[in-house]
Order: structure tokens, then C-alpha cells, then sequence
């Protein structure tokens, strides 16, 4: 079975471009999560989205945005590029509550110049 | 605020000896603790996780013990294993009411190295 996905694996912008980030779930799964892991740290949490909805937000501006699709994949939007999101971005999913496992995509690497 | 925090950033080891990392949280509303290993380039991949109602989980050459009084997590690995070389997170998952919120607060992190 397919677990989680990401694409793009690599990103490279330049300061004020806007990037999009997307992730497939495991199959069954309903929720997804974005974080955003700088190198060094542990990651931090920026979403939570089940079914369809936003169940949940970090300490992260507006320039970050993210939507959930009818089959249960997502998009992290970044708008207004800055050289510190320069950082490993997370999508986990997990079947639905906060106690399932959230089981963790490869990352999309994003550098931003 | 909620923090989970480690007490070693690194743990060198030999082949063979257990391992023991250590993890302190916070958030006493955490009904949810999960340990991850992440290797270099690669995204979390998960280990075991312990609920609050119970003290201690065991998995395959893994054990987790959960210490509420003292708001202590522990990762054992037994007979430690070059490929265990990686860094490892602990995280919380408090709960928010009775609704899904799958908000995980990571630890710093203990880079782990397991010598031939």
C-alpha cells in the first residue's frame, strides 16, 4: 500500500513568489496535517484538515493557506515568499481523531532566495 | 505554554547496548504521546505511541514508558542496531474538547548514533 505523498520533492523560489505544496493521504484516511520543520527542530504544526474542513491552525501568518479536496488530498498554499520559509514541509495523515496515528510524508523541500 | 522537550540533544551508543531517550512535556491535558524517528532527508516515520491510560507499551525491541506524575516519556530500544542511527522526536497530542485535533508538539528532538 501507498502511504503518504508530496509533491514537489525539491522547491526552489525567490523572496515575494508564492508556492504550492500538495499531498496525497493514505488511502482511508481523512485527515491531514501540514508542518513545517526547520532544519535543526522538531517540526511545527501549521493544519489540520478533516473532511473538508479546517480543524485546526498554528501560530503561522495568513500568508499560509491550505484546502482539502473531495478525496481527501490537500494543498498548502504560501503566498509572499520569505527567506525564513526556507524549511522541510510535513504532510501526515491519520484516519480521523486526534488519537489515530498521523503517518508522515518524505517532505517537500523548500528553498526560498 | 505547551512545550515537550528533551534532556539530551545526542546519544552515542555501541552495537548491541540498549538505548534509553528521554522526553519531558508540559501540557497536562496531553492524552496522547507518540515517539518518531527521522532519518537525514527522509519525513517521520513512527514508532509506537502510549495513551494516558497507560504506563508503559511495549513493540518490537521497543518500549515506551509514560510517567504522568512526573510528566516524563521514555523511548528503549533494546540490542541497538546501526540502522537505529537516526533522530528521534517525541510528541503530544493534547486534547481539545471532544472534537478530532490532530495538533502534534514536537520535542527538539535526540540525534541518536549507534557505533559498529
Amino acid at each position: 500500500d501507498a502511504g503518504v505523498t508530496q509533491s514537489p520533492t525539491h522547491l526552489i523560489k525567490t523572496r515575494g513568489q508564492h508556492v504550492t505544496l500538495r499531498c496525497s493521504p493514505i488511502s482511508g484516511h481523512k485527515s491531514v496535517s501540514w508542518y513545517q520543520q526547520v532544519l535543526g527542530q522538531g517540526p511545527q504544526f501549521i493544519f489540520q484538515y478533516y473532511e473538508k474542513e479546517e480543524r485546526g491552525r498554528g501560530n503561522f501568518p495568513d500568508r499560509f493557506s491550505a484546502r482539502q479536496f473531495p478525496n481527501y488530498s490537500s494543498e498548502l498554499n504560501v503566498n509572499a515568499l520569505l527567506l525564513g520559509d526556507s524549511a522541510l514541509y510535513l504532510c501526515a495523515s491519520s484516519l480521523a481523531t486526534h488519537t489515530d496515528t498521523q503517518y508522515f510524508g518524505p517532505g517537500t523541500r523548500l528553498t526560498v532566495l | 505554554g505547551e512545550s515537550v522537550g528533551l534532556h539530551l540533544p545526542t546519544l552515542s551508543v555501541q552495537e548491541g547496548d540498549n538505548s534509553i531517550i528521554n522526553c519531558a512535556y508540559s501540557n497536562s491535558a496531553s492524552d496522547y504521546f507518540i515517539w518518531y524517528k527521522q532519518e537525514s532527508g527522509k519525513g517521520p516515520q513512527f514508532i509506537i505511541d502510549i495513551r494516558s491510560n497507560m504506563d508503559k507499551r511495549q513493540g518490537q525491541r521497543v518500549t515506551v514508558l509514560l510517567n504522568k506524575t512526573v510528566k516524563h516519556l521514555s523511548l528503549q530500544i533494546a540490542a541497538t542496531q546501526p540502522g537505529d542511527s537516526a533522530v528521534y522526536f517525541c510528541a503530544e497530542n493534547p486534547r481539545s474538547g471532544g472534537t478530532s485535533y490532530g495538533k502534534l508538539t514536537f520535542g527538539q528532538g535526540t540525534i541518536l548514533t549507534v557505533h559498529p
